[in-house]
């Protein structure tokens, strides 16, 4: 147990709906890392909080967005939502904010969109 | 470009045989590489990590490698077991403009006949 812990496990939504993730990290820690997941794209990174404010954006589409609240939970928002948005999302977390730590994973959450 | 390149995509081996994954980075900036493990329905695990001012790092059955001049990293397991079967991922932390991000390659599949 990596002590993140993601929810919901699973989402089944339509086109053009919007969705909202958690991410809770492992006590102690303050950075938390979005990943997508797919088949044919690996592990993308998204994005990076640090203590409540963003620290590192990858490629992360406009219709996407996170924050992460003072109690250092996080929260992925997908909307507009495309069928090529199916994917599992990971949240990872970490003690510092530099990415040069070892990040625990969550166990993702599954979206398909139908 | 921010790529890392993970060879090979498969590899069956006998159980109590050794294994070693190989992955290049194209940024001779970047300083830290870890590895993950994912098994099915799980989150990538941290397996083991290296930073740029160390050749060499092992932990019982597994060992990283990294050659800085030619920019690639080699992760090796010993005596491989069935429960050594996953997908293996390398990675590389880059610091760009939009801060540092983690780079994972494709993975590649491990699996260990018994």
């Amino acid at each position: 147990d990596s002590g993140v812990t993601q929810t919901p496990k699973h989402l089944i939504t339509a086109t053009g709906q919007r969705v909202t993730l958690r991410c809770s990290p492992r006590s102690g820690d303050l950075s938390v890392y979005w990943y997508q997941q797919s088949l044919d794209q690996g592990l993308q990174f998204l994005i990076q909080y640090y203590n409540g404010e963003e620290r590192a954006k990858g490629n992360i589409l406009e219709r996407f967005s996170a924050q992460q609240f003072p109690d250092l939970h996080s929260e992925l928002n997908l909307s507009s939502l495309e069928l090529g948005d199916s994917a599992l999302y990971f949240c990872a977390s970490s003690t510092g904010g530099l990415g040069n730590q070892p990040q625990h994973f969550g166990d993702g959450t599954r979206l398909s969109i139908l | 470009g921010e790529n890392v390149e993970q060879h090979p995509s498969t590899l069956s081996v006998q159980e109590g045989d050794s294994a070693v994954i190989k992955c290049t980075y194209s940024d001779s900036a970047s300083n830290y590489f870890p590895w993950y493990k994912q098994e099915l329905g799980k989150g990538p695990q941290l397996i083991i990590d290296i930073r740029s001012n160390v050749g060499e790092k092992k932990d019982q059955r597994i060992a990283v490698t990294l050659n800085k001049t030619a920019k690639h990293f080699s992760l090796h397991i010993t005596e491989t077991q069935p429960e050594d079967s996953a997908v293996y991922f390398c990675a590389a932390l880059r610091r760009g403009n939009g801060g540092f991000k983690t780079i994972f390659g494709a993975g590649t599949r491990l699996f260990v006949k018994a």
